[in-house]
């Protein structure tokens, strides 16, 4: 069975500083991977994927993430950090059979200013 | 913004009584989701639905139970409400028959307090 970890409840950067937010996953067959970032009291939004193709997905708010297929790593990065991306990250995959998406269990980010 | 909508956004009911949550799409994706999420926590899919007539349990069990008559709607409903169903729920929707792959777009969430 699919499964996505997320190993850090929360990741503190200042701003303008880079930020990594780490997701290792597990599934038979390709992965399909995804981020989502959740605000206080609002429901997910999608920021980037990773379906097939260059290894490097670029998505919305300038944030990136890198797929490791060795690694079996999807870690979303973003050049330089702003106070209003403070927010709940997940990391999710869906298998090839495309029943649906699984979630890991949120890493919370804070971005002092 | 995604077009996917819920009601009520938030939900104070006494135990026992029957709920029902709306879910709607106006994206005419095949696939919509239920995901249980206690604030701040992981999300855990309770049901799901490939299309009209379908629909299937997640990996969460779950005393709620689903319906899909029409392609945008995927109500879920509470038949006798308990404090242990204290929670939000998310609703999702994505594409499935043409992209099977594709990201799920999220509701607003509906924020379910049983007293």
């Amino acid at each position: 069975a699919q499964s996505v970890a997320q190993p850090e409840d929360q990741v503190n950067v200042a701003e303008g500083n880079p930020l990594t937010v780490k997701c290792t996953y597990s599934v038979s067959g390709n992965p399909y991977l995804f981020w989502y970032v959740q605000y206080p009291n609002r429901g997910l939004q999608f920021l980037l994927k990773y379906i097939t193709g260059d290894n490097l997905v670029k998505g919305s708010y300038g944030f990136e993430a890198e797929f490791n297929k060795s690694q079996t790593s999807f870690h979303l990065k973003k050049p330089s950090a702003l106070v209003s991306d403070s927010a709940l990250y997940f990391c999710a995959v869906r298998d090839q059979a495309g029943t649906a998406l699984i979630f890991g269990k949120g890493t919370t980010l804070s971005v002092s200013s | 913004e995604a077009d996917i909508y819920q009601t009520p956004r938030y939900l104070v009911i006494g135990t026992g009584k029957k709920i029902t949550l709306e879910c709607s799409q106006t994206m005419g994706h095949d696939k919509m989701y239920w995901y249980q999420q206690d604030p701040g926590m992981e999300l855990h899919l309770i049901h799901y639905s490939y299309g009209v007539n379908s629909t299937e349990k997640g990996d969460l069990s779950s005393e709620s139970t689903v319906s899909r008559i029409r392609t945008e709607h995927f109500p879920l409903t509470l038949e006798s409400a308990r404090p242990s169903h204290t929670s939000q729920y998310l609703c999702a929707s994505s594409e499935y028959r043409r992209v099977p792959n594709t990201e799920a777009f999220f509701g607003q969430g509906t924020r379910l307090t049983v007293v």
